[in-house]
């Protein structure tokens, strides 16, 4: 079954640090990946998606996120992050018509 | 506001006990999912319905079972409520049958006491 790994459950970094979320999953064929954000107190929505073609997507808020299918991963960036990005981010992954998988989460604590 | 709305926001109830949760996608959206988010288990997928038909299943218990109305409304029926179904329960729509950008609810906070 497919998997959807999230090694980092807990960041915390100062304002105007790098940010790289990781992301990995186990299913070797074509996949569709998202990034989503999770605001605290609110639902989820979507940050970025990959579908095909450019494996760098650009997101919302200045988000980014690199498709390395030799390293089946989809690590999610941000050179400089503000105290307002401080929320929960879920990598997901689909194959074709299959269910959505989520990672875990990780959870992006901000310090101004 | 991401147009996809559930009621009710909060519900306490008993164990034993059976709910029900209501969620009505984004105009013109076709295809509803339900997830189930707690805290040891993250971020579950539940079941998926498009125009009426159940689509893909995940993790969904036997107790829990969902339906999908002609006017696309959808509602998640939990039933033997026991203290460990206690989470948040999200419902997302999006257009296609097939897994694209889907746009979650607010969620529906279920308390089992």
């Amino acid at each position: 079954a497919q998997s959807v790994s999230q090694h980092n459950h807990h960041v915390i970094l100062s304002e105007a640090a790098s940010l790289e979320l990781g992301c990995n999953y186990s299913y070797g064929g074509t996949v569709n990946l998202f990034w989503y954000v999770q605001y605290p107190g609110q639902h989820l929505q979507l940050l970025l998606k990959y579908f095909s073609g450019d494996p760098l997507v650009k997101g919302i808020k200045g988000f980014e996120a690199e498709f390395i299918k030799s390293k089946f991963s989809f690590n999610l960036r941000k050179p400089s992050v503000q105290w307002s990005d401080t929320a929960e981010y879920f990598c997901a992954v689909t194959q074709g018509y299959q269910k959505v998988t989520f990672g875990t989460g990780t959870k992006l604590q901000v310090i101004p | 506001d991401s147009g996809v709305t559930q009621t009710p926001k909060h519900l306490i109830t008993a164990t034993g006990q059976r709910v029900t949760l209501r969620c009505s996608p984004r105009s013109g959206d076709l295809s509803v999912y339900w997830y189930q988010q707690s805290l040891d288990q993250g971020l579950q997928f539940l079941i998926q319905y498009y125009n009426g038909e159940e689509r893909a299943k995940g993790n969904i218990l036997e107790r829990f079972s969902a339906q999908q109305f002609p006017d696309l409304h959808s509602e998640l029926n939990l039933s033997s409520l026991e203290l460990g179904d206690s989470a948040l329960y999200f419902c997302a729509s999006s257009v296609a049958p097939t897994y694209n950008e889907q746009f979650f609810g607010p969620g529906t906070r279920l308390t089992v006491l």
